[in-house]
């Protein structure tokens, strides 16, 4: 299986800044990544797929980079209602696989 | 409006089944893939199983093969979980998502609840 490892677990940032999340597969996985939001008792949703393409109805300060092992999600200026929990996901192969999230915070 | 609906959930002893069931609507259900991601309580994301869009190939996580079964009535744009021999370990929020174009999940129900315990 693809293990997808998220870093920091928990990130404590002030409205305004910018911010960059890490996605790490443990093995090549092309671009076949994808970020979802899940604010606190809500449903995920999809922000980026496939490591760099805009979703309809997100906002462009979310946005995606990396290829093979390394990706980031980048939110340029937190705002509010960004503080939430963040996953990857791979596509790659079966089982599909999340990583652990990122939780997003207000410092 | 893409709208999936989930329902069937509770708690429910080990070794019992239970079925859930989605309800699609908003968008063409037999023209997608569906399929069924689960949230133990304070845990991250777990994909279970996948089917096609007409029901013709079915994927499903290890921990869960043998046991649950997912299928589709394209005529009622409903998507379902059998479970059976249910697990503690299969308690769980489970949201049912719509497969967007590729392996991603571009919709997703609201999720229901399923405890497993005596």
């Amino acid at each position: 299986d693809i293990v997808l490892t998220q870093s920091p677990a928990t990130l404590s940032v002030t409205p305004g800044e910018s911010v960059s999340l890490s996605c790490r597969a443990s093995q090549g996985i092309s671009t076949s990544i994808h970020w979802y939001q899940q604010k606190s008792n809500e449903s995920p949703r999809l922000l980026i797929k496939y490591a760099s393409q805009s979703i309809s109805g997100i906002p462009s300060r979310f946005s995606g980079s990396g290829s093979g092992t390394d990706f980031t999600l980048s939110i340029n200026r937190v705002e509010s209602e960004d503080f939430s929990v963040y996953y990857c996901q791979q596509s790659y192969s079966l089982p599909l696989t999340f990583g652990s999230g990122t939780k997003l915070e207000i410092k | 409006e893409v709208q999936l609906v989930e329902s069937g959930g509770g708690l429910v002893q080990p070794g019992r089944s239970l079925k859930l069931s989605c309800a699609a609507s908003g968008f063409t259900f037999s023209n997608y893939g569906m399929a069924w991601v689960r949230q133990a309580p304070t845990k991250g994301l777990e994909w279970v199983a996948t089917i096609s869009y007409d029901g013709s190939s079915t994927y499903y996580r290890d921990s869960v093969k043998g046991r649950f079964t997912i299928s589709r009535d394209n005529a009622k744009s409903t998507l379902y979980l059998q479970m059976d021999s249910l697990r503690s370990e299969d308690t769980a929020t489970y949201y049912c998502a719509r497969r967007g174009a590729g392996y991603n999940f571009d919709y997703w129900g609201q999720g229901v609840m399923v405890t497993v315990s005596s």
